[in-house]
């Protein structure tokens, strides 16, 4: 049973214009939440987190939106760069110190 | 040298033979961590290791075999492994605590034949 979901494997956008990466989770014990990019052959990268206590974290062009009672967060990127290009992971931690990942979402960003 | 590395970057092996994975971690963290990662899964944990003590073994199959003889350095001794367990195969770790991020090596990609 999957509790961090990315219903979405892939995404295309055109550069300059928003993208918006979903996860839904299901185990109401996760506290805090990360986001990880991926580029081929490398290993995940920690991009941004946010914790239960939050509703939004901001970085740069990256944000990330927490919503509990939906169990539901997004990452935006904006603008969106050619450089964006790569598969992103949410996951999700609890008290255990254990990560949860998602599938991942490729996301291509077309210039 | 900055950062996680892991050696090989690429394996393959039959399936009597013997190999080991190694991470080394350059970061001064206390938790190091395995995972698996197949194709169109999620990445799963395999071991966790505080302050060079076991403390998470995700069910996974005895023929796997991890050591950490310090804080900086992670091993995955592999023995008679199967076809299913080809795979990308990824070292973390982090500063043990919550909400510690992991900083993941760039994993070897293991075939098994």
């Amino acid at each position: 049973d999957q509790q961090v979901k990315q219903n979405s494997p892939s995404l295309s956008v055109q550069e300059g214009r928003i993208s918006i990466l979903n996860c839904d989770y299901t185990n109401s014990m996760f506290d805090y939440f990360l986001w990880y990019k991926k580029y081929p052959a490398e290993g995940p990268t920690f991009l941004i987190s946010i914790s239960s206590i939050k509703d939004k974290n901001e970085d740069g062009r990256f944000t990330v939106f927490l919503n509990k009672s939906a169990k539901h967060l997004s990452l935006h990127i904006v603008p969106s760069q050619p450089g964006d290009s790569a598969v992103y992971f949410c996951a999700a931690g609890g008290s255990n110190y254990k990560l949860t990942f998602g599938k991942g979402t490729l996301l291509t960003v077309n210039p | 040298e900055t950062g996680v590395t892991q050696t090989p970057r690429h394996l393959v092996m039959g399936m009597t033979n013997k190999k080991s994975l190694k991470c080394e971690q350059h970061l001064g963290h206390n938790a190091m961590y395995w995972y698996k990662q197949s194709a169109k899964k999620p990445l799963e944990l395999m071991f966790v290791y505080n302050f060079k003590e076991q403390t998470e073994n995700n069910s996974v199959p005895s023929r796997f075999s991890p050591e950490c003889p310090n804080s900086s350095h992670l091993f995955l001794h592999l023995h008679t492994l199967q076809p299913e367990d080809s795979a990308l195969y990824l070292c973390a770790s982090s500063h043990p605590g919550l909400g510690n991020e992991q900083f993941f090596g760039p994993g070897t990609r293991l075939t098994v034949l």
